[in-house]
């Protein structure tokens, strides 16, 4: 696709029930981040991935939250027994590699409302 | 991570140039200098980097201090779409180089 593609867009759950975000890429970047931003808040990192393998975790905030990443392409954001401070935007990015001179784009994000 | 400081918000007039400082004394040799934005209820949108030259794009210019340690990003005629929090990140040239933002500055344009 031209853009890094998110989904689903909107997703309202009940409290303790697991949930996937699913991202797509730019095709051909080898890079790709999440993030998440809560309301009225800055962008938290998660977790980066350079092709399937995640060098960098350190962001996500708990055990009940994992990633993994697919083919060097999709990537999906899996939280387990959510709670309503997971509450937010999660964002992903992807960038053609992991050097400083390349750009990053962001998708519309995914967001999570947890009732 | 080096980081950067800038103001919590600006405002300008449409039609004005905007110039958005950022400061980042700790900046290493290798590192670039990102600005992206994000407008309300969007994902983050990059908007311009550099090492050391200034740069233009369609966007903007990013005018780069001699000594690395200051930057500025400029909009030539802001417009009510530029309504944003711009956000101004240093970017290591090795390693996983996360993208780590800061809070930004909040932009106001106003007619």
């Amino acid at each position: 696709g031209a853009g890094v593609s998110q989904s689903p867009s909107n997703k309202v759950t009940e409290k303790g029930k697991d949930v996937e975000l699913r991202c797509d890429p730019i095709s051909g970047h080898t890079a790709l981040y999440w993030y998440r931003q809560s309301l009225g808040q800055g962008l938290e990192f998660l977790i980066y991935f350079q092709g399937n393998s995640a060098p960098d975790k350190s962001g996500l905030p708990s055990d009940r939250f994992s990633a993994e990443r697919t083919g060097g392409s999709v990537s999906t954001l899996t939280i387990q027994r959510t709670q309503q401070e997971d509450s937010a935007v999660y964002l992903c990015a992807s960038s053609l590699g992991r050097q400083g001179s390349t750009e990053a784009f962001f998708g519309q994000g995914t967001r999570l409302t947890v009732v | 991570d080096a980081k950067t400081t800038q103001p919590n918000s600006m405002e300008s007039n449409e039609e004005e140039p905007v110039h958005l400082p950022c400061n980042h004394s700790t900046i290493s040799g290798t590192d670039y200098i990102h600005w992206y934005r994000q407008l309300p209820s969007q994902g983050p949108e990059y908007v311009i980097h550099g090492l050391t030259s200034n740069v233009n794009n369609r966007m903007a210019s990013l005018a780069i201090a001699e000594d690395r340690k200051s930057s500025t990003l400029i909009l030539h005629r802001a417009t009510l779409r530029d309504a944003a929090v711009y956000y101004c990140i240093l970017r290591a040239t090795g390693g996983g180089n996360k993208l780590t933002f800061g809070t930004g500055t909040q932009l106001k344009v106003e007619l």
